[in-house]
C-alpha cells in the first residue's frame, strides 16, 4: 500500500534544541496530519493543514502545508522531555477515498535531559 | 468520560482460529477505522466506516472484516488469521464530515502463531 516518506527516522537531541521533521509523498494531499503517539498510547492529533502553504502553531509546534501539496512539516521549539514519543504525518486525498488516511512510517524523538 | 475502548488488549492465538476484535465509542461519532501499527511501517489503515451500515476499504484490508450494524461499535473480524497478521491494532472515531480529528483506542497487541 502507499506510504509517506517521513524523515529523520529517528533523532535523539538535547533538551532545549529545536527539532525539525518532514513528510513527503508523491502524489497530492488535500489535508495533511501530525500526530503524536506516547509509549504503549494510541496517536494524538496535534495539528491539522487544509490549504497550501498554511502555518498552523499548537504550543511549542508548528506546522506547514507544503506549497506544492506533496509535504510538510513539524517544527518543535525549545524541546522538553515530555516530547519523548513517536510523530506521525497523515495525509488525506480525495481522490482516494473520502475518509482514506495514508501514514507516514514515524519519526521517534528521544530528549536527553 | 469520552473514550474509545478496545477488547481485548492482548491476544495470542494460533493460526486459523477466527477471532474478534471489539471496539466501542461513547461520543456518539460516525466515523471509525481500523490501523495496524508495524515495525517500520508506521501505521496502516485497514478499513474504515462513515456510518452505520457505511464501510469501505483502507490501505490494507485483505485478510480482515468488519461490520457498522450499530453506531457505537465497529469490530474487526479476522476470519483465519496468520501470522503476517500479528501487529498492534488500534481503533479509532471521530466526528467525520468536516473534520480530520481522530480519537484512538488503547491498541490490542495480537500474535498469531
Amino acid at each position: 500500500g502507499q506510504q509517506l516518506n517521513q524523515s529523520p527516522q529517528s533523532m535523539f537531541i538535547q533538551e532545549g534544541e529545536d527539532v525539525s521533521m518532514n513528510c513527503t509523498s508523491s502524489s497530492i494531499f488535500n489535508t495533511w496530519l501530525w500526530y503524536k503517539q506516547d509509549p504503549g498510547e494510541g496517536p494524538v492529533l496535534l495539528i491539522a493543514l487544509y490549504k497550501a502553504g498554511e502555518l498552523t502553531s499548537n504550543g511549542r509546534l508548528t506546522a506547514q502545508f507544503g506549497i506544492t501539496r506533496k509535504d510538510s512539516f513539524l517544527n518543535i521549539s525549545a524541546s522538553i522531555p515530555s516530547d519523548v514519543g513517536i510523530y506521525f504525518c497523515a495525509g488525506r486525498s480525495l481522490t482516494s477515498g473520502t475518509y482514506k488516511y495514508i501514514f507516514g512510517t514515524g519519526t521517534r524523538l528521544k530528549v536527553l535531559a | 468520560e469520552a473514550q474509545v475502548t478496545q477488547n481485548p488488549r492482548y491476544l495470542i492465538t494460533v493460526t486459523g482460529k477466527k477471532l474478534t476484535v471489539t471496539c466501542s465509542q461513547n461520543m456518539n461519532h460516525e466515523y471509525m477505522s481500523w490501523y495496524r501499527q508495524d515495525p517500520g511501517l508506521g501505521l496502516r489503515q485497514i478499513y474504515y466506516s462513515m456510518n452505520v451500515e457505511v464501510t469501505d476499504k483502507g490501505d490494507v484490508p485483505e485478510g480482515y472484516k468488519v461490520s457498522r450494524k450499530e453506531k457505537r461499535n465497529f469490530p474487526l473480524i479476522l476470519e483465519s488469521p496468520s501470522p503476517n497478521q500479528t501487529s498492534l491494532y488500534f481503533c479509532a472515531s471521530g466526528k467525520g464530515w468536516g473534520t480530520d480529528t481522530q480519537y484512538f483506542g488503547p491498541g490490542t497487541r495480537l500474535t498469531v502463531l
